[in-house]
């Protein structure tokens, strides 16, 4: 069974630039969740979708991120325009239910110079 | 104030000791108790869950909560080098759906 994929596995962007994250979850599973970890800092949760709905998103830093998940499969993160600050590792997590384990992504690696 | 306090280390430890790796935590609500291990560029892999109080073991790892104490551990017996890696500690409240993690503890076992 493939585990979470996450595209691209580095970016590197200019401020003020705009950027797209992709995910695609385990087949099968409704549950979705992004995080982030900013340089230093440990992660944290940014939002969580059930299918193609917004569960959860009081992580969302500012409303210069947009996530999307139409048709309840893949999930788009995206950042316009991106600042310094939004540099970090972008992880997407999976679960079948929300009761169970969620599995992660290797990472988007995303630099604004 | 952090919700999840881990100590970063590095923690460097011969092989075959016995690991203590600890977090604690401010929030009560706190209900689920994780363990991640992340190797270098990965994601985070689930190690162990527990559900409130209490100890739960697999294999060469250990879990313990005290929810009174609001202090978890996870120690590792017979440490191995494929055990370096950095180890997070993760929780959530009653619904599950969003995880406060540790900054995570970066342990490094010599052969």
């Amino acid at each position: 069974e493939a585990g979470v994929t996450q595209f691209p596995s580095h970016s590197v962007i200019e401020k003020g630039q705009t950027v797209t994250l992709r995910c695609d979850p385990i087949s099968g599973h409704d549950n979705l969740y992004w995080y982030r970890r900013v340089m230093g800092k440990e992660i944290k949760f940014l939002l969580h979708f059930v299918k193609e709905s917004k569960q959860d998103e009081s992580g969302m830093p500012n409303n210069r991120f947009l996530a999307e998940r139409t048709g309840g499969t893949y999930s788009t993160l995206k950042v316009q325009p991106a600042e310094l600050e939004d540099s970090g590792v972008y992880f997407c997590a999976s679960s079948a239910t929300v009761l169970e384990t969620q599995y992660f992504g290797p990472g988007t690696r995303l630099l604004v110079l | 104030q952090k919700e999840v306090e881990q100590d970063p280390g590095p923690l460097s430890v011969p092989e075959g000791a016995i690991v203590s790796l600890n977090c604690t935590y401010s929030n009560s609500a706190f209900q689920y108790f994780m363990w991640y291990r992340q190797y270098s560029r990965k994601g985070p892999e689930l190690l162990m869950y527990t559900y409130s109080s209490g100890n739960k073991e697999d294999g060469r790892f250990t879990a313990q909560v005290d929810k009174s104490s609001k202090y978890i551990s996870l120690f590792i017996r017979d440490s191995q080098p494929s055990d370096s890696a950095t180890y997070l500690c993760a929780m959530s409240k009653y619904n599950f759906n969003k995880f406060y993690f540790g900054s995570g503890t970066k342990l490094n076992v010599k052969p």
